[in-house]
């Protein structure tokens, strides 16, 4: 059974930093890409990051390029959302999903992000 | 950027009934998924390419559509399947694009 675990959310202040984990277990981690997608409270779906199988190539959304980082251990069967510069409009819920480019096939329960004084 | 635009926003029908989500592209696409999400749960998804259900997913649910307009049905409303459907488009990808989602609720 696939499954995938994050960590790592919690309150920090604007401009403040927190990593996201992502554990994932039951596939061959190494094989495929993974993403990282969001949802503001009460809001819609927003996809964030995305990282091939390899690690090689990484893409972020316009709204948190600069200030994110995905990356991720095919030793440890983990992907990270290194987050900076953090901002209020970033408080959301933070998921991991499995990329098997059929769509996002498994996602984690969410760690929940909020960014306030 | 793809924008994708979901109708209706809120959708009420009756357990038993035939739900009719709509997705629609902003430029012509072929992978397209949907997903289904309940509250504090995190989304599942239901359909990939248009119209190919994922697994386990009961067969009430179907896909269709092509180019700029798709469509989600639920054939028989079963209780559990109220809930919030998302559309997607991974044909740009990664550069993944979310529906606004419609609201599926009990007539």
């Amino acid at each position: 059974e696939v499954q995938l675990l994050e960590s790592g959310g919690g309150l920090v202040q604007p401009e403040g930093s927190l990593r996201l984990s992502c554990a994932a277990s039951g596939f061959t981690f190494s094989n495929y890409g993974m993403g990282w997608v969001r949802q503001a409270p009460g809001k819609g779906l927003e996809w964030v990051s995305a990282i091939l199988s390899s690690g090689d190539s990484t893409y972020h959304a316009d709204s948190v390029k600069g200030r994110f980082t995905v990356s991720r251990d095919n030793s440890k069967n983990t992907l990270y959302l290194q987050m900076n510069s953090l901002r209020a409009e970033d408080t959301a819920v933070y998921y991991c999903a499995k990329d098997p480019l059929l769509g996002l096939d498994n996602w984690g329960q969410g760690t929940l992000v909020t960014v306030s004084s | 950027e793809i924008v994708m635009t979901q109708s209706p926003a809120t959708l009420s029908v009756s357990p038993g009934e035939r739900a009719t989500l709509s997705c629609r592209a902003s430029q012509s696409l072929s992978n397209l998924a949907w997903y289904q999400q309940k509250p504090g749960q995190a989304p599942r998804l239901l359909i990939y390419g248009a119209s190919t259900r994922a697994t386990g997913i009961p067969a009430r649910f179907s896909g269709s559509g092509s180019g700029t307009e798709f469509t989600l049905t639920i054939s028989s409303l079963q209780s559990e399947d109220f809930a919030v459907y998302y559309c997607q488009q991974y044909h740009n990808w990664p550069l993944y694009t979310f529906g606004q989602g419609t609201k599926l609720e009990i007539k």
